[in-house]
């Protein structure tokens, strides 16, 4: 286990259509996070697991936005009828119980 | 409602000089603040975390409640510490706020 995995690195899209983005994370870390980075600014926080249960969720994650992680092990971030706006970096963690979080390389969203 | 300012987007010091990066934080509760860095091509990472009280790489960052300030600093800046570099707060509810960030160039 190397890590924190997301998949693809990179996503081009047209508008309106739908995307979906995986994150492994590192496996004995019962946490997962999402956050969105747009040019220029700190990553913003999404959405939180704890093991399969999704606990927390930003007014950023609009009604287009879905996450799940059915197993409690990779989680999946899925974008509905995209908007030029979602452009950004999609970044997944993890962390164990003590919340030092595990960064993934991100998968870069170009909405055209 | 929280709120984490790095007032400067860029910040070059030449190699050898103090560097001193500014973070302020805003929140009604107990804070608990984080420097991460992310150096060219790399994933956002820790670097160091109040509670820890610990200096990494020659970094260290003291918590001012009473200026409510988290700043990173280190004695002699290398050219290896030019990256990005985010504060953070955790607040009770387990997730980070960032602020907007600086990038540290350490000119040769």
């Amino acid at each position: 286990d190397t890590g924190v995995s997301q998949d693809p690195r990179h996503k081009i899209t047209k508008r309106g259509q739908n995307v979906t983005f995986r994150c492994d994370p590192i496996s004995e870390h019962n946490r997962l996070y999402w956050y969105r980075q747009t040019l220029g600014q700190g990553p913003e926080f999404l959405t939180y697991f704890q093991n399969e249960a999704q606990l927390e969720k930003s007014r950023l994650l609009s009604d287009r936005f879905s996450a799940e992680r059915p197993k409690g092990s990779f989680s999946t971030l899925e974008i509905q009828r995209t908007e030029q706006g979602d452009s950004a970096m999609y970044l997944c963690a993890s962390s164990p119980r003590d919340s030092n979080y595990t960064f993934g390389s991100g998968t870069r969203l170009t909405v055209v | 409602a929280q709120r984490v300012t790095q007032p400067e987007k860029l910040l070059s010091v030449f190699k050898g000089a103090p560097v001193e990066l500014k973070c302020n934080y805003s929140y009604s509760g107990s804070p608990e603040l984080f420097w991460y860095v992310q150096y060219s091509r790399q994933r956002l990472q820790l670097l160091l975390r109040h509670i820890s009280r610990e200096s990494i790489k020659g970094f260290t960052a003291d918590l001012n409640k009473g200026e409510t300030s988290f700043h990173l600093k280190k004695p002699f800046a290398q050219e290896e510490d030019s990256a990005m570099y985010y504060c953070a707060l955790q607040t009770g509810a387990n997730n980070l706020f960032f602020g907007t960030g600086t990038r540290l160039t350490v000119i040769p």
